[in-house]
């Protein structure tokens, strides 16, 4: 069984709507981060979290350490949150250990 | 403004030529990646760093090698380029705290022909 498992693997969206990305988890961790990854393009990091809630702009990353569960929630999506989400957990030595992606297509 | 920085971005070479990526870091992060990204897998664990002179093993990390000589740089050399080989690679720093982000070069795809 993977460690990380993110769902779903593809989303596709209409302007406008909400968007929930889920990653769950089977090991401890000290921090969970969620990644975008444009095509073609690099890897930015969007939030790091080890517990609660961050917002930032339309995004909000919510983590329950207890269920070991985390999701990324995209508000009015808009055609240029395309992209690739990643979810990497940070374990011991600040390693980290990336789901495989779910790929996000926001349509007009 | 601190970066990270990885060259080239794009490389084409032959099957058991021996290949370097550079991974140039100025955020002064003693920790520092290699990762390699292949479609139907997350990104895997190369190599890595936590400073001057220490190099470990990561789960993928057959055939491939690192030193790190000095705090900014950690170059992964393919030591005889294989087609397996192929792939896009990312190199990541973070600092040694669990409050720190990470931040990822912009990658490098390597083609082994």
């Amino acid at each position: 069984k993977n460690e990380v498992e993110q769902s779903p693997q593809n989303l596709t969206a209409q302007e406008g709507e909400f968007i929930t990305i889920n990653c769950s988890y089977s090991v401890g961790i000290s921090a969970l981060h969620w990644l975008q990854q444009h095509p073609g393009g690099g890897i930015v990091s969007l939030f790091m979290l080890s517990s609660g809630k961050k917002k930032h702009g339309r995004l909000i990353a919510t983590i329950n350490i207890q269920e070991k569960h985390s999701s990324l929630h995209i508000t009015a999506s808009h055609p240029r949150d395309s992209a690739v989400y990643i979810c990497a957990l940070r374990g011991n030595g600040d390693k980290l250990i990336f789901g495989t992606g779910t790929r996000l297509q926001v349509f007009p | 403004d601190a970066e990270i920085t990885q060259s080239p971005r794009h490389k084409i070479t032959e099957t058991g030529r021996q290949v370097t990526l550079a991974c140039h870091q100025t955020w002064n992060h003693n920790n520092m990646f290699w990762y390699r990204q292949d479609l139907g897998h997350g990104l895997r664990l190369i190599h890595y760093s936590y400073g001057v002179q220490d190099t470990n093993k990561g789960e993928v990390s057959d055939g491939y090698s690192v030193s790190r000589s000095n705090t900014e740089d950690l170059p992964l050399t393919l030591e005889s380029a294989a087609s397996s080989q192929t792939s896009v690679y990312f190199c990541a720093s973070s600092e040694s705290s669990r409050r720190t982000e990470a931040f990822f070069g912009q990658g490098t795809r390597l083609t082994v022909v």
